[in-house]
């Protein structure tokens, strides 16, 4: 079965701190996708993963990608409110066919 | 602007009524996907199409859900005899060829009462 699993699901920080939250998936894949979702909106892409050991970083946040492990991290430096959103992890098993599974996302509430 | 335009954004509907949501991704996005996301969930793979070709369908897209994409253009989502359990926010998302990302709509919003 293709599974997607976050930890934590939620997570309550305050500004200033860092954190990482966890991505593992069942089945060998090489693209991970993270994606920030605002409550009622869309998701936004933040982050396309595509190789072992890929790392990329946008401002506070940095994600990267262990296919051996099956892991992927997205990880939060000195927080600020505006990052406060739920945040979704998805892998594409079949590789570029985009047919995403979704992890059940990690609700970051970060306060001042 | 992900170039992806959904509508209608929110649809409220009795329970039992017929409900049909537009698609309209930019004319580079021959791969369309459509996704629903119930609350506090992440987004579930319902149907893909590659133009105007539905190459997949989740086992979720039961009997009463048809999706269809008759030019390769837009694309329509159709739940017969609503249910409750169909309220849900229902995505869609565009992408070009294989191996380049897809873009999501803004998203409609059904909420059956």
């Amino acid at each position: 079965e293709l599974k997607v699993e976050q930890n934590p699901l939620f997570l309550s920080m305050q500004e200033g701190k860092n954190y990482t939250i966890y991505c593992n998936y069942s089945t060998t894949s090489d693209r991970l996708y993270w994606y920030r979702q605002d409550p009622g909106k869309s998701l936004e892409s933040l982050f396309v993963l595509l190789s072992n050991g890929a790392v990329k970083q946008e401002g506070r946040l940095m994600a990267s990608l262990d296919t051996k492990a099956r892991l992927s991290t997205l990880h939060i430096t000195a927080a600020v409110h505006d990052l406060s959103a739920t945040y979704f992890c998805a892998v594409d098993f079949i590789q570029g066919a985009q047919k995403l599974v979704f992890g059940q996302g990690t609700r970051l509430t970060i306060n001042p | 602007d992900t170039g992806v335009s959904q509508d209608p954004r929110h649809k409220i509907t009795k329970r039992g009524q017929n409900v049909t949501f537009r698609c309209d991704p930019i004319s580079e996005h021959n791969r369309l996907y459509w996704y629903r996301q119930t609350l506090g969930q992440g987004p579930e793979f319902l149907t893909y199409f590659q133009n105007e070709a539905q190459l997949e369908k989740s086992r979720l897209l039961s009997d009463r859900f048809s999706a269809e994409r008759p030019k390769g253009s837009f694309s329509t989502l159709e739940i017969q005899r609503t249910e409750q359990g169909d309220s849900a926010m229902y995505l869609c998302a565009g992408g070009g060829s294989l191996n380049t990302e897809a873009f999501f709509g803004q998203g409609t919003r059904l909420t059956v009462v």
